[in-house]
């Protein structure tokens, strides 16, 4: 059973248009959210987080948004650039290990 | 600062035969160590975790083991490889308290193939 789901496999979005990648959650108990961006061939690079605590964390021109009542969070690019093109995966912190999505593909068209 | 190693990047190896994967931190004292899978179009699966030097959690059965000899150092291992074992491993170090707790800092990884 996916704990952490990231519902669109891939996203295409226009240069400087805004990128929102979504990922939602099943358990209650997760407090700590996590963004993960990766490129082929590479290990995944930390991108931003967001407490529980929180609903709104922002971080130049990446903001993650968390919805608890919804179970829902969401990560917005603006403007997306060229080098955004990755996989980004969603994560959530519990019991010293990552619950992770299985990951959405953003393409930015030129 | 703390970086992390692993090695080979690449392996190509025959069914059947050992594997040995290496990962290494540096910069930071009793990390909590990761090795993850990815098979190809898919997400990052967990296979083993450890807390500790010779601690060590599977997350999944599985043709693999691993294990921790030093604080710093943890191994992947297989005595026989199967065609299914193919993927990218990555490790992973995340710290034991403070910011550093919940997030994960990976690897370049190494990319398996089994023929």
């Amino acid at each position: 059973d996916q704990q952490v789901k990231q519902n669109s496999p891939s996203l295409s979005v226009q240069e400087g248009r805004i990128s929102i990648l979504n990922c939602d959650y099943t358990n209650s108990m997760f407090d700590y959210f996590l963004w993960y961006k990766k490129y082929p061939a590479e290990g995944p690079t930390f991108l931003i987080s967001i407490s529980s605590i929180k609903d709104k964390n922002e971080d130049g021109r990446f903001t993650v948004f968390l919805n608890k009542s919804a179970k829902h969070l969401s990560l917005h690019i603006v403007p997306s650039q060229p080098g955004d093109s990755a996989v980004y995966f969603c994560a959530a912190a519990y019991n010293y290990q990552l619950i992770w999505g299985a990951g959405t593909k953003l393409i930015i068209k030129p | 600062s703390q970086t992390i190693h692993q090695w080979p990047a690449t392996l190509v190896q025959p069914v059947g035969s050992p594997l040995s994967l290496e990962c290494t931190v540096e910069g930071t004292s009793n990390p909590n160590l990761y090795w993850y899978r990815q098979a190809a179009g898919r997400g990052l699966q967990l296979l083993f975790y450890s807390v500790g030097i010779g601690q060590i959690s599977s997350e999944v059965p599985q043709n693999l083991s691993a294990s921790r000899p030093q604080d710093r150092q943890f191994i992947l291992s297989s005595k026989k490889l199967l065609l299914s074992d193919s993927g990218f491993y990555l490790c992973a170090w995340s710290g034991v308290s403070g910011s550093s707790y919940n997030e994960q800092f990976f690897g370049p990884g190494t990319r398996l193939t089994v023929l």
